[in-house]
């Protein structure tokens, strides 16, 4: 069955270190990933998109990169900063274009 | 509109009752989702619209559930006879295509409370 999985632990960093997140999925043949972050009681907001022939995407002090052979993207917050906490998740076009979410990692950020 | 409106952002029912939860989508944009997160938990898909095609509807958990999309705008996911463990927040997001990997714009969601 095609699985997204983010790890559901939450993520305790101090602040001004990178805080790093894995999205490993199965059974899925993406052309792209897509990023989203969520706040507390609000809904998700894209971040970022990679698609399958870029390595690596950056966007200010976030870093995405994409392996397709073994399946996984890394999502890298560098210089983190206490407003970096929320809830961030990757998300795969599923056949049939429905764009499917992994989990979320929860991230917190301490100053 | 500037972006996904959704109503109400609140809704308080009694299990067996029939709830409707509406989407106002960015105007102009083709697909319509509508998930749904339980509390600590990711998002669940339950059905996808993309402009004039057959709706996806592989992800609605049981025959209660039932969603449509009037004029290729706004959209109405029904809950008939609810019970508790339909209590979630409701998500709609729309984007403008599907095949060209395009972000989706998500609404507050709808917090339904089955009592």
């Amino acid at each position: 069955s095609q699985k997204i999985e983010q790890n559901s632990e939450a993520l305790n960093i101090q602040e001004g270190k990178t805080a790093t997140l894995t999205c490993n999925y199965t059974n899925y043949s993406p052309a792209y990933l897509q990023w989203y972050r969520q706040d507390p009681g609000r809904g998700p907001v894209f971040l970022l998109l990679i698609r399958e022939n870029e390595k690596e995407k950056r966007k200010e002090r976030l870093k995405v990169t994409f392996d397709t052979t073994l399946k996984q993207s890394l999502f890298h917050i560098t210089a983190s900063q206490p407003a970096d906490s929320a809830t961030y998740l990757c998300a795969l076009k599923a056949a049939g274009n429905k764009l499917t979410f992994g989990g979320g990692t929860r991230v917190l950020v301490k100053p | 509109g500037a972006g996904v409106s959704q109503s109400p952002s609140n809704k308080v029912t009694e299990k067996g009752k029939d709830v409707e939860l509406r989407c106002d989508p960015i105007s102009g944009h083709t697909a319509l989702y509508w998930y749904r997160q339980s509390l600590g938990q990711g998002l669940e898909f339950l059905i996808y619209f993309q402009g004039n095609s057959a709706p996806d509807k592989s992800g609605l958990p049981s025959d209660r559930f039932s969603a449509e999309r009037t004029g290729g705008s706004v959209s109405t996911l029904t809950i008939q006879r609810t019970q508790q463990e339909d209590s979630a927040v409701y998500l709609c997001a729309s984007s403008t295509r599907t095949g060209a990997g395009t972000e989706a714009f998500f609404g507050q969601g709808t917090r339904l409370t089955v009592v």
